[in-house]
């Protein structure tokens, strides 16, 4: 079955990095871009941006460029988020999220089928 | 603050049906499809409805989701105490260039 699998929770220092994984099975992963989304502590879902992963081409939301970073691993169907000099609000659970569309009468219909399990990046002292 | 406003929560009994909201902009909803999203705690969310309407395959009929200018609604019939969950709309934001969800709503069944 289609599915994504992430990496485990990470415990890190301010100041420090942390790189998440997201592998893919059950479909071809050059065929759909990948999401990532995040979840702060008791708060709503916040859209990072997105990666072609056809041609490596990363997106990134307003708020997140510059210390986030999309890459991927097609040999073994796999995207990654990095995220450099955390800070204590980067306290999140992180989620990929496969993009799923249809073009209909002329629009492009997106949405996100399925989601990975979630990782839990705690940056603490 | 999220680009797409949805009530904080929801309450019905078991059995009765709830609707929740989902208000943008012709920047978002007005020119895009809306999808929905169930995300139970501690869990990732689910695919609920897509393309403003559409279920996916094992996705229960007393979900039902609805498009209208610039609203969105999803709703939920014969509720039942498996139904507690936090539930998203997201859209396009074709302004931003940006994919955007609402703040999410807290269905409660009393």
């Amino acid at each position: 079955q289609v599915q994504l699998v992430q990496s485990g929770s990470e415990l890190k220092k301010p100041g420090a990095s942390v790189k998440v994984s997201c592998e893919a099975s059950g479909y071809t992963f050059t065929n759909y871009p990948i999401n990532w989304v995040r979840q702060a502590p008791g708060q709503g879902l916040e859209w990072l941006g997105w990666i072609n992963t056809n041609t490596g081409n990363p997106t990134y939301a307003q708020d997140f460029t510059g210390r986030f970073v999309f890459s991927l691993d097609t040999s073994v169907s796999t995207a990654y988020l990095q995220i450099s000099s955390l800070k204590a609000e980067d306290t999140a659970v992180y989620y990929c999220a496969r993009d799923d569309l249809s073009l209909v009468r002329g629009v492009i219909s997106h949405w996100f089928d399925p989601w990975g399990q979630g990782t839990l990046v705690t940056v603490s002292s | 603050q999220s680009a797409l406003t949805q009530p904080p929560s929801v309450s019905a009994a078991p059995g009765q049906k709830v609707t929740i909201s989902c208000s943008g902009s012709s920047r978002d909803i007005g020119n895009n499809y809306v999808s929905w999203y169930q995300q139970f705690p501690r869990t990732a969310p689910k695919l609920l409805i897509y393309e403003n309407r559409k279920r996916p395959s094992g996705v229960p009929d007393r979900f039902s989701g609805s498009k209208s200018g610039t609203s969105a609604t999803l709703g939920i019939t014969g509720l039942q105490t498996g139904d507690e969950a936090d539930y998203y709309c997201g859209t396009w934001d074709s302004s931003l260039s940006a994919w955007v969800f609402g703040g999410g709503t807290k269905v409660t069944v009393l």
